[in-house]
């Protein structure tokens, strides 16, 4: 069985650019939850997707979106980068039915804005 | 006032001590209460759960939940090097889909 598995693992770019992070979720595991951690913080809900679609949202604008694909893995992607946005970036897989202590996290992507 | 609050000053503490984390939080609705241990580099691992108030113990590690104060704590007894890490309450509702977390306590247990 094979956990969460996230893409890149590190990343560096510049303020105003576009940016798509990937994650592969926990074989059995049916729904992506994606969360942002500030250095010294606890991660912040960004949005969950289930049955390809948005399942919740978090306080995030919309320049922050997802894709869900049919094999349940999934993207974010942030758009017109602000150096506020450099955060640790973490996707979390589960099976919907489980409850949120079901939830299996990724290492993360390192997102540095310049 | 923050949904949940976790003192996230460093405690460093010698091999064997019991270590005593704990949050407070805001919002009645929450359900479900759990605790993270996250290492450096790495995501968040799920270390324990409570459904109710009262206390949960598995091994070394006790969860306590006390609903009426808003309040959970995480003990560790007999403390390893390997427990250094950074533990984070989080707390969630039913039905809804995100984990309201805490900012985290970094643990450093000394040989």
């Amino acid at each position: 069985e094979t956990g969460v598995t996230q893409s890149p693992t590190h990343l560096i770019k510049t303020r105003g650019q576009q940016v798509t992070l990937r994650c592969s979720s926990q074989s059995g595991h049916n729904t992506v939850s994606w969360y942002q951690q500030a250095l010294g913080q606890g991660p912040q809900f960004i949005f969950q997707y289930y049955r390809e679609e948005e399942n919740g949202r978090g306080n995030f604008p919309p320049r922050f979106s997802g894709l869900q694909f049919p094999n349940y893995s999934s993207e974010l992607n942030v758009n017109a980068l602000e150096l506020d946005d450099s955060a640790l970036y973490l996707c979390a897989s589960s099976f919907k039915g489980t409850g949120n202590y079901g939830y299996t996290f990724g290492s993360g992507t390192r997102l540095t804005v310049v | 006032q923050k949904e949940v609050e976790q003192d996230p000053g460093p405690l460093s503490v010698p091999e064997g001590a019991i270590v005593s984390l704990n949050c407070t939080y805001s919002n009645s609705a929450f359900q479900y209460f759990m605790w993270y241990r996250q290492y450096s580099r790495k995501g968040p691992e799920l270390l324990m759960y409570t459904y109710s108030s009262g206390n949960k113990e598995d091994g070394r590690f006790t969860a306590q939940v006390d609903k009426s104060s808003k309040y959970i704590s995480l003990f560790i007894r007999d403390s390893q090097p390997s427990d250094s890490a950074t533990y984070l309450c989080a707390l969630g509702t039913e039905g809804n889909n995100r984990l309201a977390f805490g900012k985290g306590n970094q643990v450093v247990v000394i040989p």
